[in-house]
C-alpha cells in the first residue's frame, strides 16, 4: 500500500519569499511522484514528476522538487513566490509496476502568498 | 498537448433526478480513465477506474448503481449519478491517463476542470 503524508495543510509566505513545501511518502517499490496545483473551483494541474531518472526534478511556473529516497520524501520549493502561486497543491504517489496505475493523492497544502 | 474537457462545468438539479457528466480526452487516446469527488477543502477520493470496453472498477464503499460509469471510446467517458439526493453534491474531476499497456516514464494522470454538482 502507498500513501502520502503532507505536512502543514495551510503554509503562508511573503511575495518573493522561498517556497518550501512538504511531502512525504509511503511505498513498498520505488514509486513514481507527482505534484499538482488545484486553482479555486478548477482541476488539477500537473507542476512536475519524478519517474526515477533525476533525482531533481524541474517543473512549471519555477517549481522544483527533489526525490530523497533516505528521507522518503519530495518535497517542493520555489526560490520566488509569487502571487500567482497562491493555490492548493497536491503531492501524489503511484507503483509504476502495478497494472491500475492509480494515483494516491496527500490531503493538499493550501499556498497563500501575502503581498 | 494532453487536455481533458469535463462536461458541464456546473449543474443544478433536483432531488431524485439523475444527471450524467462527461469526460473527454481532446488530443490523445485514454483506455483508462478515472472518477474523482472532491468535497470542499479537501483530497481528492478516487471513486472509480474506468477502462474502454470494460466495466468500471469501483473503489470500497462506492455505490455502482448510484454511480454509473460509461467508457464507451478511448476519448470519452461518462459519469451518471442516479437518483441524486442532496448529500451527493460535490465537485467531480475526472482525469485521463496517458500511456501505453504497461506504466512507463511517460504514464501521467491529467485532469479536467471539474463539475460542480448541487442538488436541491
Amino acid at each position: 500500500a502507498q500513501s502520502v503524508t503532507q505536512l502543514g495543510s495551510h503554509v503562508s509566505v511573503s511575495e518573493g519569499a522561498l517556497v518550501l513545501l512538504r511531502c512525504n511518502y509511503s511505498s513498498s517499490v520505488p514509486p513514481y511522484l507527482f505534484w499538482y496545483v488545484q486553482y479555486p473551483n478548477q482541476g488539477l494541474q500537473l507542476l512536475l514528476k519524478y519517474t526515477s531518472a533525476a533525482t531533481l526534478v524541474k517543473g512549471i511556473n519555477g517549481f522544483e522538487a527533489e526525490f530523497k529516497k533516505s528521507e522518503t520524501s519530495f518535497h517542493l520549493t520555489k526560490p520566488s513566490a509569487h502571487m500567482s502561486d497562491a493555490a492548493e497543491y497536491f503531492c501524489a504517489v503511484s507503483d509504476p509496476w502495478g497494472s491500475n496505475y492509480k494515483l494516491t493523492f496527500g490531503k493538499g497544502t493550501l499556498l497563500t502568498v501575502n503581498p | 498537448g494532453a487536455v481533458v474537457s469535463q462536461h458541464p462545468s456546473r449543474v443544478i438539479c433536483k432531488s431524485g433526478t439523475s444527471v450524467k457528466i462527461e469526460c473527454r480526452s481532446l488530443d490523445f487516446q485514454a483506455t483508462t480513465m478515472f472518477w474523482y469527488r472532491q468535497f470542499p477543502k479537501q483530497s481528492l477520493m478516487l471513486m472509480a477506474t474506468s477502462n474502454e470496453g470494460s466495466k468500471a472498477t469501483y473503489e470500497q464503499g462506492v455505490e455502482k448503481d448510484k454511480f454509473l460509469i460509461n467508457h464507451a471510446s478511448l476519448t470519452l467517458s461518462t459519469l451518471t449519478v442516479t437518483s441524486a439526493h442532496p448529500e451527493d453534491s460535490s465537485f467531480y474531476i475526472c482525469s485521463a491517463r496517458l500511456g501505453g499497456a504497461k506504466t512507463t516514464s511517460t504514464d501521467t494522470q491529467y485532469f479536467g476542470p471539474g463539475t460542480r454538482l448541487t442538488v436541491l
